[in-house]
């Protein structure tokens, strides 16, 4: 039972660049979520999803895609990196009584 | 939107002093999280409170929900050096599937 897995755990892009960040969890749950974490703001939620097909846009969804066609994986696309976007990327499920779980995250550079 | 409030940022003690993060919310909650991030790593589920007033104790550590379902805090007594990290509370408002993060507490702990 690995929980949540994240991939990469580091990546470096240009400006412009695209890319996706993969997240899994073997753990059935429906929900799932994205957030990224800055030094001194705390986890802000991108975008989520309740269930397979399902997702919606949290407090930063702004350059940022997701989709969830499957109740395991839910990848985070960047369509075109800036260097805003620099930041730790945590990927999390939701069991159903509301413990939320975290995957190891995602360090992101942006030059 | 919902703000979701910790003081203090940062706290720094000696080994055996007890340790107080507060959570404060511009909405009332449904229910209110805790975890822990240690350093470089992911954030941990702790706990959750669901009812006003609610009081939690897992060993040394001490949760409270307020009686208006706004504010929580954690109290840690006698810190040990293995408490480091930062504490988030999360709040979740209303039937919103959406969790708000408060902007963390980071404990230093010395000898």
């Amino acid at each position: 039972n690995a929980g949540v897995t994240q991939t990469p755990k580091f990546q470096v892009l240009k400006t412009g660049q695209s890319m996706t960040l993969q997240c899994a969890q073997d753990m059935n749950h429906e929900y799932m979520s994205w957030y990224r974490q800055d030094p001194g703001m705390g986890l802000r939620l991108i975008h989520y999803s309740v269930g397979a097909g399902i997702t919606d846009q949290g407090e930063v969804p702004n350059g940022y895609n997701v989709s969830r066609s499957t109740t395991e994986d839910f990848p985070l696309r960047l369509l075109s990196a800036a260097p805003s976007q620099t930041s730790v990327y945590f990927c999390a499920s939701m069991s159903l009584l509301w413990e939320q779980y975290f995957g190891p995250g995602t360090r992101l550079t942006v030059t | 939107g919902q703000q979701v409030m910790q003081i203090p940022q940062y706290q720094h003690v000696q080994e055996g002093e007890d340790f107080t993060t507060y959570c404060n919310s511009s909405t009332t909650l449904s229910n209110i999280q805790w975890y822990k991030q240690r350093p470089g790593g992911h954030p941990v589920f702790l706990i959750q409170l669901v009812k006003s007033g609610e009081v939690k104790k897992q060993k040394r550590l001490t949760f409270q929900f307020g009686e208006a379902k706004k504010n929580s805090s954690l109290h840690i007594t006698a810190t040990q050096t293995t408490d480091v990290g930062t504490y988030f509370c999360a709040g979740l408002a209303g039937t919103a599937s959406k969790l708000t993060f408060g902007t963390g507490t980071r404990l230093q702990v010395t000898l």
